[in-house]
């Protein structure tokens, strides 16, 4: 089954303690990205990658790292979380320019 | 960047009745505009997507049509049934991005 894996699906931390969330896609995509979503403010794009070792920033990168080491694992990194991180996170997967695009179930983080 | 906005932010219907949601983007360089339903507690799931080359494209009891002159794009949805309400989204891509509308709220009473 196509799939975009994340985890975990929920976590609360505290400020500025480290955490990864994961993301895995079983589809041979180029093309992943990180979105953040917040009411009111829809997704917005935080990092993307074309591909292994090609990684961009996206709208809102401050405060996120991402890397791109094996095709199919897009890890989204917050060094120091901060309350304003507190969002919904979604992993998304596609082929060129994001055709079929599919998304994660999404990560709830909240950051107190 | 690319711009995408999308009317209105809330839309409610009927059971039965027509609902259309229509979204403008501001990058011509922009060719594939995927719409995505977004049910309480789930990711945005692939609804429908028209490519640049295409007017109109119907699946079932949903259209989405494009006028790359004008630069918007919509979805249609004909016999809406109670299951239809959640959050839709479109959305424009680009080389390197997707970039999304703000959402749309379809409520529809029985």
């Amino acid at each position: 089954e196509a799939q975009v894996t994340q985890n975990p699906r929920y976590l609360i931390t505290v400020t500025g303690k480290k955490l990864t969330v994961t993301c895995s896609q079983n589809m041979n995509h180029e093309y992943m990205s990180w979105y953040r979503q917040d009411p009111g403010l829809g997704l917005r794009q935080i990092y993307y990658s074309m591909n292994v070792e090609a990684t961009d920033k996206g709208d809102v990168p401050e405060g996120y790292k991402v890397s791109r080491k094996e095709k199919r694992n897009f890890p989204l990194i917050l060094e120091s979380p901060s309350p304003n991180q507190t969002s919904l996170y979604f992993c998304v997967s596609g082929t060129y320019r994001y055709t079929e695009a599919f998304f994660g179930q999404g990560t709830r983080l909240t950051v107190v | 960047g690319e711009n995408v906005e999308q009317h209105p932010s809330t839309l409610s219907v009927q059971e039965g009745d027509s609902a259309v949601i229509k979204c403008t983007y501001s990058d011509s360089a922009s060719n594939y505009f995927p719409w995505y339903k977004q049910e309480l507690g789930k990711g945005p799931q692939l609804i429908i997507d028209i490519r640049s080359n295409v007017g109109e494209k119907k699946d079932q009891r949903i259209a989405v049509t494009l006028n790359k002159t004008a630069k918007h794009f919509s979805l249609h949805i004909t016999e809406t049934q109670p299951e239809d309400s959640a959050v839709y989204f479109c959305a424009a891509s680009g080389y390197s991005t997707l970039t999304f509308g703000k959402g749309t709220m379809l409520l529809v009473s029985p």
